[in-house]
C-alpha cells in the first residue's frame, strides 16, 4: 500500500526558515517524481515543487523560486521541502504527492502538514 | 499559466441523483485534465485523468468528458461517501493548474 506521510509544519514567524519532510513506502521511492502542493485555509491547491527521480531536475512555481528548494534522498525514501524568507502568504497545508510516471498529475497524495507563518 | 475555472462553486443533491461539475482551461489543454476528491481527514483521491480515464479504485458510477477547454465530471447514482471537495488540474503543461473547487454538499 502507498504511504505518504508528511512531518514537521508548525508556527514559525516572518523570514525564518522551516524544513519538513516525507516519509514514502509501499512503492520504489527512486522511480517517481515527487511533487509539494499545498492549499491556504479555505483555498484551493496550488503546485508548489516537483523533483524528478533521481533528483536532478527540479521545477518550482514562479513565488517560492529562489526561496524554496525541494529534495530527496532516495536511500531513505524521503522527499524535503526547505522553505527559508517565509513570508504570510506561504501559509497553508502542505501535500506531498506522488506524479503518476513522467506526466504532471498526482495518483498518491499525503495528508499534509500545516505551516502557518506568522509573527 | 493556464487557468482553470471551475463551475459551480457548491452544488447540494440528494443521494441516487446525478450531478455534474464543470472545467473550463483558458486555452487548449488538449485531453489532459484530472479530477480529484478532497475529503476532511482523507487524503486526496485521484479520481480521473486525461479528461475521461477512470484510475485505478475510481467506481464506475464516476465519469469524465470533454477536450479542449471544455470538461464535465459526471457522477451518477450519486453515495453518501461522494459528498465533499472536487478539484480539477490541467496536466498537458507545466505548471500544472488547478480549479477553484466545487464542493459537493448534501441536500
Amino acid at each position: 500500500e502507498v504511504q505518504l506521510v508528511e512531518s514537521g509544519g508548525g508556527l514559525v514567524q516572518p523570514g525564518r526558515s522551516l524544513k519538513f519532510s516525507c516519509a514514502a513506502s509501499g512503492f520504489t521511492f527512486s522511480d517517481y517524481a515527487m511533487a509539494w502542493v499545498r492549499q491556504a485555509p479555505k483555498k484551493g491547491l496550488e503546485w508548489v515543487a516537483t523533483i524528478i527521480y533521481d533528483g536532478s531536475s527540479t521545477y518550482y512555481r514562479d513565488s517560492v523560486k529562489g526561496r524554496f528548494t525541494i529534495s530527496r534522498d532516495n536511500a531513505k525514501s524521503t522527499l524535503y521541502l526547505q522553505m527559508d524568507s517565509l513570508r504570510s502568504e506561504d501559509t497553508a497545508t502542505y501535500y506531498c504527492a506522488r506524479h503518476t510516471g513522467g506526466y504532471w498529475y498526482f495518483d498518491f497524495w499525503g495528508p499534509g502538514t500545516m505551516v502557518t507563518v506568522s509573527s | 499559466d493556464v487557468q482553470m475555472t471551475q463551475s459551480p462553486s457548491n452544488l447540494a443533491a440528494s443521494p441516487g441523483e446525478s450531478v455534474s461539475i464543470n472545467c473550463k482551461a483558458s486555452k487548449s489543454i488538449s485531453k489532459y485534465l484530472a479530477w480529484y476528491q478532497q475529503k476532511p481527514g482523507k487524503a486526496n483521491k485521484l479520481l480521473i485523468y486525461s479528461g475521461s480515464t477512470l484510475q485505478s479504485g475510481t467506481p464506475s458510477r464516476f465519469s469524465g468528458s470533454g477536450s479542449g477547454t471544455d470538461f464535465t465530471l459526471t457522477i451518477r447514482n450519486l453515495e453518501p461517501e461522494d459528498f465533499g471537495l472536487y478539484y480539477c488540474q490541467q496536466h498537458n503543461e507545466y505548471p500544472p493548474t488547478f480549479g477553484a473547487g466545487t464542493k459537493l454538499e448534501l441536500k
